[in-house]
């Protein structure tokens, strides 16, 4: 079974800062990870995904993860946010062989100050 | 484009009542599931299919049942619903796996 951890649970940032979300995994066999957005009162959105290849994944928005294995980390960054970002941010994973359920995160809620 | 629709949005329900929240997406997807989603806890699978006329058991299944009879819908039953059965209610579709999840506006549900 696989699990995902996303520790921060709410991130503050000003406005035009950088900012990291932390996602680590755990599965006893390869994975697909992805992260979703959610606006509130909406559902969710896909930002990114990795599947195989180049570690780092670029999404939309500006957004960008890169894969770490050895760490099993699934880290997403934004060298500069805007006020829009403000939203919640789901971590998500999947195992690659045959079917398997996706398992997301607990959530980290981004706050963009001005 | 409509994407992945449900009904309702909202809904309150007296403990013991009954409902069924429907989804229906156009886009032709085989996989199609429903999530809770719960302040701190993310999302929680409760059943998914994979295909016209099948459907499996997530996480958290008890005190739910779903139908597939069509492969556009996909249908969220409470048959005596509970306060612990408050949340708000996703329905998603993909069309293959590792596709990405598309997902409704949510149903948010109150039980007295």
């Amino acid at each position: 079974a696989q699990s995902v951890t996303q520790l921060d649970s709410q991130v503050p940032v000003f406005e035009e800062a950088p900012v990291e979300l932390r996602c680590n995994y755990s599965s006893s066999v390869s994975v697909y990870l992805f992260w979703y957005v959610q606006y509130p009162n909406q559902g969710l959105q896909l930002l990114l995904k990795y599947l195989s290849g180049s570690t780092l994944v670029k999404g939309i928005n500006g957004f960008e993860a890169e894969f770490n294995k050895s760490q099993t980390s699934f880290h997403l960054r934004k060298p500069s946010v805007h006020i829009s970002d403000t939203a919640e941010y789901f971590c998500a994973v999947t195992n690659s062989g045959g079917y398997q359920k996706v398992t997301f995160g607990t959530g980290t809620k981004l706050q963009v100050i001005p | 484009n409509a994407g992945v629709t449900q009904t309702p949005k909202f809904r309150v329900l007296k403990t013991g009542q009954s409902m069924t929240l429907l989804c229906a997406q156009d886009m032709n997807h085989e996989y199609m599931y429903w999530y809770r989603q719960d302040p701190g806890m993310g999302l929680r699978l409760i059943h998914y299919s994979v295909g016209e006329g099948t459907t499996a058991k997530g996480e958290v299944p008890d005190g739910y049942n779903v139908s597939r009879l069509k492969k556009q819908n996909f249908l969220l039953g409470l048959e005596s619903a509970a306060p612990s059965q408050t949340s708000v209610y996703f329905c998603a579709s993909s069309y293959s796996r590792p596709g990405e999840l598309f997902f409704g506006e949510g149903s948010r549900l109150t039980v007295l």
